[in-house]
């Protein structure tokens, strides 16, 4: 059973870091993007960019590029999503979610995991 | 990118159909095969409901239906339920491994 687990809910202050982790089992992690996704508070989706667990390949969406930096560990089957400098307006739900694809190609996103919801507020 | 232009919200009664449209440009939506319609209930993650535009994954019900026309795809959900109160998202892929995301739809059960 494909499965993504996502690190729990977290509160910052602004300017400070943080690091949020998702999970994956019961597929080949290696062989599948993880994408993340960002929902603010009453919001629609927004997605913010992928990563190839294989080599790490990453592209970001426009909107998100120099603001987040994506990562995995191919040891731990685990993606990672992290701020170096969290504001307010960082405040949202963030999904992570499995994208099948080939090549340059995405066909879809597939699973997701349940969400971590990051507040930041002084 | 811009998002995907969804109407913010549609209604049915139960057992009705209704259709949710999409609209992209030629740089998406009209450009690939590759749309997909994600449910989401409220505090929950969302849900792949259609992806490449008419296939359903294993377990949806064959109430779900995608198609394509041009530069905008709709989702129709047939035999109304209850259950089917939730928001609905597209999804289109955008070339060089980019996606974009619909604002998306608020289904009302009246």
């Amino acid at each position: 059973e494909v499965q993504l687990v996502q690190s729990g809910a977290e509160v910052k202050k602004p300017g400070q870091s943080l690091k949020i982790s998702c999970e994956a089992s019961g597929y080949s992690f290696t062989s599948y993007w993880i994408a993340w996704v960002r929902q603010m508070p009453g919001k629609h989706l927004e997605w913010m960019g992928i990563i190839y667990p294989g080599d790490s390949d990453t592209t970001y969406s426009p909107s998100f590029q120099g603001q987040v930096t994506m990562s995995a560990d191919r040891s731990i089957n685990t993606a990672y999503l992290q701020w170096s400098d969290l504001k307010a307006s960082d405040t949202a739900m963030y999904y992570c979610a499995r994208g099948d694809g080939s090549g340059t190609y995405l066909y879809s996103f597939d699973y997701w995991g349940q969400g971590t919801l990051v507040t930041v507020s002084s | 990118q811009s998002a995907l232009t969804q109407p913010a919200s549609v209604s049915g009664s139960p057992g009705q159909s209704i259709t949710i449209s999409c609209t992209g440009t030629s740089s998406d939506v009209g450009s690939y095969n590759l749309v997909s319609w994600f449910q989401q209930h409220p505090g929950k993650a969302p849900k792949l409901m259609i992806y490449e535009v008419t296939k359903r994954p294993s377990g949806i019900s064959n109430r779900f239906s995608g198609s394509k026309s041009g530069n905008t795809a709709s989702l129709t959900i047939s035999g109304l339920q209850a259950e089917d109160e939730a928001d609905y998202y597209c999804w289109s892929y955008a070339g060089s491994r980019t996606v974009v995301f619909g604002g998306g739809t608020k289904l009302t059960v009246l």
